[in-house]
């Protein structure tokens, strides 16, 4: 149980361009989703964190209007990264709690984003 | 402010040794939970273990086991018999167990490599 899904895996993009990726939870319902980046051999740094039917909180120097979360439904938040430039590459990686619980976030497989 | 110091950055072993992972954290709250979590090359964490700070008793699951002493603020964890399938980066977490305060601090992870 609890395992969450990330769509695409891995994506190429030309600069300028905008990129989508969908997280799931495909056995639970999750209320609250996490989006995390990490860079080459470094730690998982926390983008935002998306509640279902509510806007999304954004840490400290993070764009909001570069990194769109939507939060639509209880099993799949969105990433859209806009107008993508080659320092938006990077391992993207969600995570979602289960509804009711305070503890542990399952994480996705994580999506690789390049940008040309 | 939470933290949490992974001071081991990379540790190489032959397999069949015995290797601990320090994990060292910081915090205010009198309530919190640790976790570790693998993360394989294929990229996806993997969720191994959460404590709640009111439980100090060691866990032991297979050749895994954790070593929780909160008069240092530690929760290392020991790979008995290790096998080149144990290489991994190995992270631990820390996150408040209130509800509106569960972002998960990542420590900057371990490289754990198990050489035949």
């Amino acid at each position: 149980g609890a395992v969450v899904s990330q769509h695409p895996s891995w994506v190429i993009c030309k600069s300028g361009t905008s990129v989508k990726i969908e997280c799931r939870s495909l056995d639970f319902q999750a209320t609250t989703m996490f989006w995390y980046r990490q860079f080459p051999k470094q730690s998982l740094m926390l983008m935002a964190t998306s509640n279902e039917g509510s806007k999304a909180t954004y840490e400290q120097g993070v764009e909001k209007d570069k990194f769109l979360i939507n939060h639509a439904s209880l099993t799949l938040s969105t990433l859209t990264v806009t107008s993508a430039h080659p320092e938006d590459s990077s391992f993207y990686i969600c995570s979602a709690k289960i509804a009711g619980s305070t503890d542990t976030q399952y994480f996705g497989p994580g999506t690789r984003l390049t940008v040309l | 402010a939470q933290k949490v110091t992974q001071a081991q950055t990379e540790i190489s072993v032959v397999e069949k040794e015995d290797v601990t992972l320090d994990c060292v954290y910081e915090t205010r709250d009198t309530t919190y939970y640790l976790f570790w979590y693998k993360q394989p090359p294929s990229g996806e964490l993997v969720f191994l273990i959460r404590r709640n700070s009111f439980d100090e008793q060691n866990e032991i699951s297979g050749r895994y086991s954790w070593n929780f002493q909160k008069s240092t603020s530690s929760f290392n964890f020991t790979i008995t018999a290790s096998q080149v399938v144990d290489s991994a980066v190995y992270f631990c977490a820390l996150s408040g167990a209130i509800q509106g305060a569960q972002k998960l601090v990542f420590g900057q992870g371990t490289r754990l490599t198990i050489n035949p």
